[in-house]
């Protein structure tokens, strides 16, 4: 089945520690897409990728970092400089770039600091 | 700024009963509008989307939303409501012509069915 996977669905940090939410997908699309879900808050965008080897900074790109060396993977690595990085991350996907284009979520990765 | 507005954070209705949940935007130029529904825990799950042409869109689980261009909103309903709609409902829009090619989220609905 295509589709989108986190892993791992729980996570869990001592501060200080860099960590690395994993989303892959085998749907074929181009753009992925990272956000971040605080209660209350709705859904707030961390990064995007167009197209391998490239992406752009969302409304909250600050603390973390991406990499999108294979078309399927889009890591999200959330350091240290991240003030407050407890929060439920989604991982999306499209398969165009046109700004209609449906997005598919992964079940999400819930991030802990201890 | 652009922005989208659900001002419900949270309602309860009867199983059977109807449902409205509210959505605004604001943003100079009609964007491409969604709702997507979320269970506790998981990814969300795209309902209906408008991007032109009828004002009325039907989604799937029995749901459609009607778009407003006077009002600017893209409300979404159901005539009756079973208990396995518990869940969060979030409007988002897609800017055109911004060059960013992401989603923009409300704060979302939740909503809780009663017995």
């Amino acid at each position: 089945d295509g589709g989108i996977t986190q892993s791992p669905k729980y996570l869990f940090r001592k501060e200080g520690q860099n960590v690395t939410l994993s989303c892959e997908q085998n749907l074929n699309h181009d753009a992925m897409y990272w956000y971040r879900q605080d209660p209350g808050q709705g859904l707030r965008l961390i990064y995007y990728s167009q197209i391998v080897n490239d992406f752009q900074k969302g409304d909250i790109a600050e603390g973390y970092s991406v990499s999108r060396e294979k078309k399927e993977s889009f890591p999200l690595t959330v350091t240290s400089a991240q003030k407050n990085p407890t929060a439920f991350y989604l991982c999306a996907s499209s398969i165009g770039t046109s700004e209609g284009s449906e997005q598919f979520f992964g079940p999400g990765t819930r991030l802990t600091v201890l | 700024a652009q922005s989208v507005t659900q001002p419900d954070i949270h309602i309860t209705v009867s199983e059977g009963a109807s449902l409205e949940l509210r959505c605004n935007y604001s943003y100079g130029a009609t964007p491409y509008l969604f709702w997507y529904v979320q269970s506790p825990g998981q990814g969300l799950q795209l309902l209906l989307k408008y991007f032109s042409g009828d004002t009325l869109v039907q989604g799937i689980k029995g749901f459609e939303a009607e778009f407003k261009r006077s009002q600017s909103s893209f409300n979404l309903r159901k005539p009756s409501v079973h208990w396995s709609d518990a869940a969060e409902y979030f409007c988002a829009v897609a800017l055109m012509d911004t060059g960013r090619r992401a989603l923009t989220f409300g704060s979302g609905t939740r909503l809780q069915v009663q017995p």
